[in-house]
């Protein structure tokens, strides 16, 4: 069984439209993270959010936690190509460890 | 951020064989390790966490006799992967922590292990 869930698995767009990418989960987290990977390489940490409701912004990129703390979404305005790449979230609960589980991830290809 | 650096960044290996990977994280001391897995075009796996000088948790599924992992010191972590066999190819990446659940976990490039 999957903690989290992202949605869609995939995104093809063109540069300039907009896009929000789903991470829902039926269980509570500490806090929760979004990565970026590009293929070949480890995961890049763009943002963490702990507080239920939070909103942070990065440039073009705005990322909501659910009141919750269940789901959390993240916007990008104006893709450009460069924004290319895979999406994980990733969630810390209060067990042993405090380890982070990833979701699936979301697959976004920006086209030129 | 933190420097974390693997190696090596790729190893093809022949079947049987046994591959160690070093996780070293260069600017901070790794309190804890965690060890994932990814498959292509899938997430990343959780395999293992271990704790300074202590044995590794392993998550269900994860053959711990298989994967070996080791982390002797605070800048230090070794996955070993034992007799290697082709449905062992995957990309492993380590995360080190500095200390407690409120401090970021970095994250290294990545092993790409390939078992002929």
């Amino acid at each position: 069984t999957q903690l989290l869930e992202q949605s869609p698995q995939f995104l093809s767009i063109q540069e300039g439209e907009n896009l929000t990418v789903y991470c829902n989960s039926s269980s509570v987290f500490s806090s929760l993270q979004w990565y970026r990977q590009e293929p070949g390489e480890g995961p890049v940490l763009l943002v963490t959010v702990v507080t239920g409701g939070e909103v942070k912004k990065l440039k073009r990129l705005t990322f909501q936690f659910g009141d919750a703390r269940k789901d959390s979404s993240l916007h990008i305005t104006a893709a450009q190509p460069g924004d290319t790449g895979l999406y994980l979230c990733a969630g810390s609960k209060k067990t042993s460890y405090d380890k982070v589980i990833f979701g699936p991830g979301t697959s976004l290809s920006v086209i030129p | 951020g933190a420097v974390v650096s693997q190696h090596p960044s790729r190893v093809i290996c022949k079947s049987g064989t046994s591959v160690k990977i070093e996780c070293r994280s260069l600017d901070f001391q790794a309190t804890t390790m965690f060890w994932y897995r990814q498959f292509p075009k899938q997430s990343l796996m959780l395999m293992a966490t271990s704790n300074e000088g202590s044995k590794a948790t392993y998550e269900q599924g994860v053959e711990k006799d298989k994967f070996l992992i080791n982390h002797a010191s605070l800048t230090l972590s070794t996955l070993t992967v034992t007799s290697a066999h082709p449905e062992d190819s995957s990309f492993y990446i380590c995360s080190p922590r500095e200390g407690g659940s409120t401090d970021t976990q970095y994250f290294g490039p990545g092993t790409r292990l390939t078992v002929l």
